[in-house]
């Protein structure tokens, strides 16, 4: 069974410009979750989808990051404009139901460099 | 906020060497969870623990979940070169909208 796929892996961009990154969580998983992991720390819940429904975005900052998840499948997440802290990696992970200690099965990030 | 301090930082040590890793919280969780990450990839879940006390046992790696659920330990019975990784705790709160508190992790660097 394929794992949680993620795209790009590496993306190299200056600052003020947009990015966009993708996930295609494991099939019939219905909770998707983007975290971003800084050099050096854990991950950090960003949002959280229960199919198309964002049901945890409060660490979300709106002002330049959107999400999106539109038929309940793959997802999309978009940083415009980038600044230079957002160099890290952004994690998807899926699970089926997000319910209580269910296993989250994560992809191998994107690692985002703004320069 | 609910923080998760992992200690020791990084750990460097011999094939063959015992070891123990700590993740401490001053907040209780429901669930404890621990990942090991290898460069370049995503946390893989190694155990999920749920009740103060539970000890669960992988192969060569213990954990153990402590009696107030505020904190847990793992350690590594003769530790090998395949064991390298980022090791992370992960406490879990929450009842619908459930969510996990990851601590910094430790960097552990067995050596053949």
């Amino acid at each position: 069974e394929a794992g949680v796929v993620q795209s790009p892996r590496y993306k190299i961009i200056e600052k003020k410009q947009p990015v966009a990154f993708w996930c295609n969580p494991i099939s019939g998983h219905n909770t998707l979750y983007w975290y971003l992991q800084n050099l050096g720390q854990g991950p950090e819940l960003l949002i959280r989808y229960e199919n198309e429904e964002a049901v945890d975005d409060s660490q979300l900052p709106k002002d330049r990051f959107s999400a999106e998840r539109l038929k309940g499948v793959d997802s999309t997440l978009k940083i415009q404009p980038a600044e230079l802290g957002d160099s890290a990696v952004y994690l998807c992970a899926s699970s089926q139901n997000g319910q209580r200690q269910e296993t989250q099965y994560f992809g191998p990030g994107t690692r985002l460099l703004v320069l | 906020t609910q923080l998760l301090e992992q200690s020791p930082q990084f750990l460097s040590i011999q094939e063959g060497e015992n070891l123990t890793v700590y993740c401490n919280s001053s907040s209780v969780f429901s669930s404890l969870q621990w990942y090991r990450q290898e460069p370049g990839e995503g946390p893989v879940l190694l155990v999920t623990v749920v009740t103060g006390g539970e000890v669960k046992k992988l192969k060569r790696l213990t954990f153990q979940f402590g009696d107030a659920r505020k904190d847990s330990s793992l350690h590594i019975t003769a530790a090998q070169p395949g064991d390298t990784g980022l090791y992370l705790c992960a406490g879990g709160t929450g009842g619908s909208n459930y969510k996990l508190t990851f601590g910094k992790g430790t960097l552990l660097t067995v050596n053949p």
